[in-house]
Formats: structure tokens, C-alpha cells, sequence
């Protein structure tokens, strides 16, 4: 257990759904993250949060739709999805935002497949 | 653009053996991140460095910042330790937010036989 919980760990939905993926974090962090993993390809980092305030959109969709009501919460809000978005989602947490030292703790993943 | 180029891409070794990864990118970083990914997803984060060495039980981590490359090693490597081990650069960051780069290589599967 990292400390950082991810909820579901797998969702199927249709491409006209909406859904969110929940992110929580128990280790009194201040930097919360969103990483996309698809299958064959590096991960990629979606969205930085440090104290509920979102410091990076790496060009991430707009059906993609952050938000961190605090500082141990992080949602994704998926809607109008494609099935090429179809991959693992990780959530993770920091003390700080990513500089020097500052070690990231990963959630397990939710599972997302787009029918 | 960061580019982060890990080898081997496939590395498979005999139980005890000494294990190395590397890592190497084209520009100039803040910092290197070692992952370990286990089959299912899971991610653990090994290390955070931005420069020299660092140790933790049988893994250690090198950095040469001159010639932009990291390696991994493992010694005594066991089955446990069977995984995909990533590197990820960080190319700054200033309070503006607006250089926050983190580039992932491709991931290196290790197995470890027993």
C-alpha cells in the first residue's frame, strides 16, 4: 500500500458515457498528479496539481476534465470519450510539486476500456 | 524535446546475478526518477536523483549529469525483482509552472529466473 487509492480499478464504458475516476491520497501531500500508460507507449503526464491548484495541462483533450476539490482528493471526469483512450490511468502524489528529491507515490491504476 | 532512450528494452537474467539499465537523454535535466512497474500496473518509485549516487538495499542508482546518463543496478537480483523499470527525466520547473516537463522512457522488462 503506497497510500494513494484509486477508485475504480476497472471501468468499461460506452463512448457516450460520463464517468469520473477518484484519486485520494493519505499522506498529508500537496502535489497530486494524472498519468495516462497506454498499451506499448510511455507513460505520459496529464495534469499537476499542488495545493488544489492545476500548474500543468500537458495538452491533454478537454473530454479529459481534472479536479481537486483539496488537497487529498483528485477526480478525472471523463465524457465523449474515444476507444483510443483506452489505457491505464494513475494517480500519484507528492509533498511538493516534482523538483530535486521530492519522491511521487503511484495509486494502483484504474483500467479504463471505451467500448 | 527530452529524449529519454532506455537499454535494454528485454534483459533477462539468472537468479543472483548483477543487474545494470541504463538511461540516457538529450537535454540537460533537473532530476532522473527510476519506477518499478509491476505486472498489473502498480507503480513504485525507486529513486529521485540529481546527481552522484544513491542506494537503497540491493538497488543503486548513478547519475552523470555531464553525460546525460543514468543506470540502474541491481545486485543479487531475485524473481521479486522481475518488473518493467522506467526512467523519467525532469526538464525544470519555475513558479510560473510554465516549464514542467517530466519525459518517460519505454521501459526496460527485466526477468529474473530462478
Amino acid at each position: 500500500e503506497t497510500g494513494v487509492t484509486q477508485t475504480p480499478r476497472h471501468l468499461v464504458m460506452g463512448m457516450t458515457n460520463k464517468k469520473s475516476l477518484k484519486c485520494e491520497q493519505h499522506l498529508g501531500h500537496n502535489a497530486m498528479y494524472w498519468y495516462k500508460q497506454s498499451a506499448k507507449k510511455p507513460l505520459e503526464l496529464m495534469f499537476v496539481y499542488s495545493l488544489e491548484e492545476r500548474v500543468e495541462n500537458n495538452s491533454v483533450p478537454s473530454r479529459f476534465s481534472p479536479e481537486c476539490p483539496n488537497s487529498s482528493h483528485l477526480f478525472l471526469h471523463l465524457h465523449t470519450l474515444q476507444p483510443e483512450d483506452s489505457a491505464l490511468y494513475l494517480c500519484a502524489s507528492s509533498q511538493e510539486v516534482l523538483a530535486g528529491d521530492n519522491e511521487q507515490f503511484f495509486g494502483p491504476g484504474t483500467r479504463l476500456t471505451v467500448l | 524535446k527530452n529524449e529519454v532512450e532506455q537499454s535494454p528494452q528485454n534483459l533477462t537474467a539468472q537468479e543472483g546475478e548483477f543487474i545494470t539499465i541504463n538511461c540516457s537523454y538529450s537535454v540537460g535535466i533537473s532530476a532522473l526518477h527510476w519506477l518499478q512497474q509491476h505486472p498489473g500496473g502498480g507503480i513504485v518509485s525507486l529513486f529521485m536523483l540529481s546527481s552522484g549516487k544513491k542506494k537503497h538495499g540491493r538497488l543503486i542508482a548513478t547519475i552523470n549529469i555531464q553525460e546525460k546518463h543514468s543506470s540502474l543496478h541491481i545486485t543479487a537480483s531475485h524473481p521479486r525483482d522481475s518488473a518493467v523499470y522506467i526512467c523519467a527525466v525532469l526538464n525544470g520547473w519555475d513558479s510560473g509552472g510554465s516549464n514542467y516537463k517530466l519525459t518517460f522512457g519505454k521501459g526496460t522488462l527485466l526477468t529474473v529466473n530462478p
